[in-house]
């Protein structure tokens, strides 16, 4: 099973809401990571988990805020967004953060901003 | 820096053409090698892969080699087919960090 699942997988919220992106797998991986993709572009890094530790924060604005509730779940917390974080989001995971070992990635929540 | 430069899209090809999309990368080390491919409205799925040098990455009909004489990891597939339609993203790990750092993707659309 190398199945990364992400909900919702789209969700429309309004400036001042806040809202959650959730990810799961259960492929035993200890490294999980938060990608932002807008149209026509590569995903862009924005955090990565280690062992349930953030290691990595892309400077990443803090109306964005990762949570790793256990090794195998990872959450964004949303909250006073602006139009243009409109994008995809992606989820990913692998075996380990040393990248010796492919990442596998989630369909993606696509968020809207209004 | 570690980069990776793909060919620019969007590549039109007919039913059962012949595809490459190129790839070249600037890295530290040898990084292990990947292709993702991105069907519309959906995630990233991996592709194929190439842990070392001279390795070939293989899947649905898809290869790449890993050439570290030219620093290159072309996608390649004899004969392509609507359903190949997708963007198609080179990338490799950036050293001992956690950074997959990708190629702009290259567009490819497979006509009748």
């Amino acid at each position: 099973d190398t199945e990364v699942t992400q909900t919702p997988k789209h969700l429309v919220m309004g400036m001042t809401n806040k809202k959650s992106l959730k990810c799961e797998q259960h492929m035993g991986h200890r490294a999980m990571y938060w990608y932002k993709q807008k149209a026509k572009k590569p995903p862009e890094l924005m955090f990565v988990y280690s062992y349930e530790k953030l290691s990595i924060n892309e400077s990443v604005p803090s109306r964005f805020s990762p949570e790793c509730p256990n090794s195998s779940l990872l959450n964004l917390h949303l909250h006073a967004l602006q139009p243009e974080d409109s994008a995809l989001y992606l989820c990913a995971s692998s075996q380990d953060k040393q990248g010796h070992t492919e990442a596998f990635f989630g369909q993606g929540t696509r968020l809207t901003v209004v | 820096g570690d980069s990776v430069t793909q060919m620019e899209g969007p590549v039109t090809l007919s039913e059962e053409a012949f595809l490459t999309i190129n790839c070249t990368y600037t890295a530290t080390g040898y990084p292990s090698l990947f292709w993702y491919v991105q069907y519309p409205g959906e995630g990233l799925q991996l592709l194929l892969k190439a842990t070392k040098a001279d390795d070939k990455g293989s899947n649905k009909g898809f290869e790449a080699t890993y050439r570290k004489e030219t620093t290159s990891f072309h996608l390649e597939k004899g004969s392509v087919q609507v359903s190949d339609s997708a963007v198609y993203f080179c990338a490799f790990f950036t050293g001992t960090a956690s950074k997959l750092t990708f190629g702009t993707g290259t567009r490819l659309q497979v006509t009748l």
